[in-house]
């Protein structure tokens, strides 16, 4: 079984703040780990992924995460949040074996104020 | 992303009646993927397939049926629509196992069933 979970529905930062949209998964084995971002009436986009190496994964428009094996956390960080980051952002896992498909969280609003 | 296309963009359908959304990718991508998106509930996956002669339900799949009708196509129906199907629907696409398995998603169809 797979799963992920994102604890906050909301996150709210000022910007030029830094930011973190928490992810935690669930799986039985090696995961591969995605994090999507989605603007209003548009498809999710890929930010960025880990398979395998580098802990630390740098992704599009500075954003980062890091893969804690130990926490099994997927943490997405930013240093200075923009106005324009605000979107809805998605955590998704898979298992490393098998013919398996992702499981996405069920997504956290990323609310930057000016 | 262009390159994933779902038509049509906006269904409004009556209960009971048979409907079909459509995806095309010209990615050249064997993997393909149809999800729903609830509020609050993330994406959630319906149908998927790794080649044309292989399909697998979902998650959620009672209600759907898939056809792929190509390498570049694949089609989800309702057979019989009902209010709870009103949600917004995406396909994806992906690459092998061992290309990193990003997913790339079309625009997505609003569905209205009333």
């Amino acid at each position: 079984a797979q799963s992920v979970a994102q604890p906050e529905d909301q996150v709210n930062v000022a910007e030029g703040n830094p930011l973190t949209v928490k992810c935690t998964y669930s799986v039985s084995g090696n995961p591969y780990l995605f994090w999507y971002v989605q603007y209003p009436n548009r498809g999710l986009q890929f930010l960025l992924k880990y398979i395998t190496g580098d802990n630390l994964v740098k992704g599009s428009y500075g954003f980062e995460a890091e893969f804690n094996k130990s926490q099994t956390s997927f943490h997405l960080k930013k240093p200075s949040a923009l106005v324009s980051d605000s979107a809805l952002y998605f955590c998704a896992v898979r298992v490393d074996t098998g013919r398996r498909a992702l499981t996405f969280g069920s997504g956290t609003r990323l609310q930057v104020q000016p | 992303d262009a390159d994933v296309t779902q038509t049509p963009r906006n269904r409004i359908t009556k209960t009971g009646k048979r409907i079909m959304l459509e995806c095309s990718q010209t990615k050249g991508h064997d993997r393909m993927y149809w999800y729903r998106q609830d509020p609050g509930l993330g994406l959630r996956l319906i149908y998927y397939s790794f080649d044309v002669k292989d399909i697998n339900k979902g998650e959620i799949s009672d209600g759907y049926s898939v056809s792929r009708q190509a390498q570049a196509k694949f089609s989800l129906s309702l057979e019989s629509a009902i209010p709870n199907q009103t949600a917004l629907y995406f396909c994806a696409t992906s690459g092998p196992s061992g290309s990193g398995e990003t997913q790339y998603f079309g625009p997505g169809t609003r569905l209205l069933v009333l």
